[in-house]
C-alpha cells in the first residue's frame, strides 16, 4: 500500500519560515493536500492539489509537490500557526485516500 | 455554509457493528464524495471510504472488509457501518465532503467528529 513520511515534529520561531515535508514513492506524479488540526477541532485543509488555497487562508501558507517530496511552506510563521500538520494523498491504485502520520508544528 | 453532522452511539461492545450518521445541511448531498476518516486518540488520521451521491462506494482496503458506507439522498444523510469492531477501533470518527478532481482528493468540509469506544 502507498505510504507518505512525515517527520513527526518542527519547530520555527515567530516571524521565520516552517517547511514541513511529506515523502512518498513518486509523490510528484500525485496532487497532494495539507490539513492543519488545532487540539480539539476538526482538520481544516490549507493547500489542495499542491499548491491551491482555500479561501480564508492567509498567503504565508503555500505548497510544493516534485519529485517524491510534498512540502508546505510556512512564512512569516505565527502563534496561531502552532498545530498539527497532515499531509494527504489519493493513491489511484486503490482508489483510496492516504494520509501522512502528521507533524506537530511548535513555534517557539 | 455546509455543515456536517455525526450522530450515533459514544460506546460499542466487541465484535458488535459501529453505526454513524453524518446529516449535510447547507448544501445538496448530490455531487461530492461523501467520506469517512477516523482518528485513534493521540494519533493520525485514516481515511475509511467515501460514497459518491449515486451511490457508488471506494473505501480503505485495510478495512474494506468490514466496511459499508450508504447514502440517503431523501434525508441529507449518509452513514457508516463497521462490523466486528475491537479495542482498535476506537477512534474519533469525522464525516467530511470530499472532492476528486484529477485524480485529486481532498475533503474541504468537515464535521466535529465524534468519539466512538470500543469496549465491553
Amino acid at each position: 500500500s502507498y505510504e507518505l513520511t512525515q517527520p513527526p515534529s518542527v519547530s520555527v520561531s515567530p516571524g521565520q519560515t516552517a517547511s514541513i515535508t511529506c515523502s512518498g514513492d513518486k509523490l510528484g506524479d500525485k496532487y497532494a493536500c495539507w490539513y492543519q488540526q488545532k487540539p480539539g477541532q476538526s482538520p481544516m485543509v490549507v493547500i489542495y492539489q499542491d499548491i491551491k488555497r482555500p479561501s480564508g487562508i492567509p498567503e504565508r501558507f503555500s505548497g510544493s509537490n516534485s519529485g517524491n517530496t510534498a512540502t508546505l511552506t510556512i512564512r512569516g510563521t505565527q502563534a496561531m500557526d502552532e498545530a498539527d500538520y497532515y499531509c494527504q494523498a489519493w493513491d489511484s491504485s486503490t482508489a483510496s485516500g492516504v494520509f501522512g502520520g502528521g507533524t506537530k508544528l511548535t513555534v517557539l | 455554509q455546509v455543515q456536517l453532522q455525526e450522530s450515533g452511539p459514544g460506546l460499542v461492545k466487541p465484535s458488535e457493528t459501529l453505526s454513524l450518521t453524518c446529516t449535510v445541511s447547507g448544501g445538496s448531498i448530490s455531487s461530492y464524495y461523501w467520506s469517512w476518516i477516523r482518528q485513534p486518540p493521540g494519533k493520525g488520521l485514516e481515511w475509511i471510504g467515501y460514497i459518491y451521491h449515486s451511490g457508488s462506494t471506494n473505501y480503505n482496503p485495510s478495512l474494506k472488509s468490514r466496511v459499508t458506507i450508504s447514502v440517503d439522498t431523501s434525508k441529507n444523510q449518509f452513514s457508516l457501518k463497521l462490523y466486528s469492531v475491537t479495542a482498535a477501533d476506537t477512534a474519533v470518527y469525522y464525516c467530511a465532503r470530499g472532492h476528486i478532481e484529477s485524480s485529486g482528493y481532498y475533503a474541504d468540509y468537515w464535521g466535529q467528529g465524534t468519539l466512538v469506544t470500543v469496549s465491553s
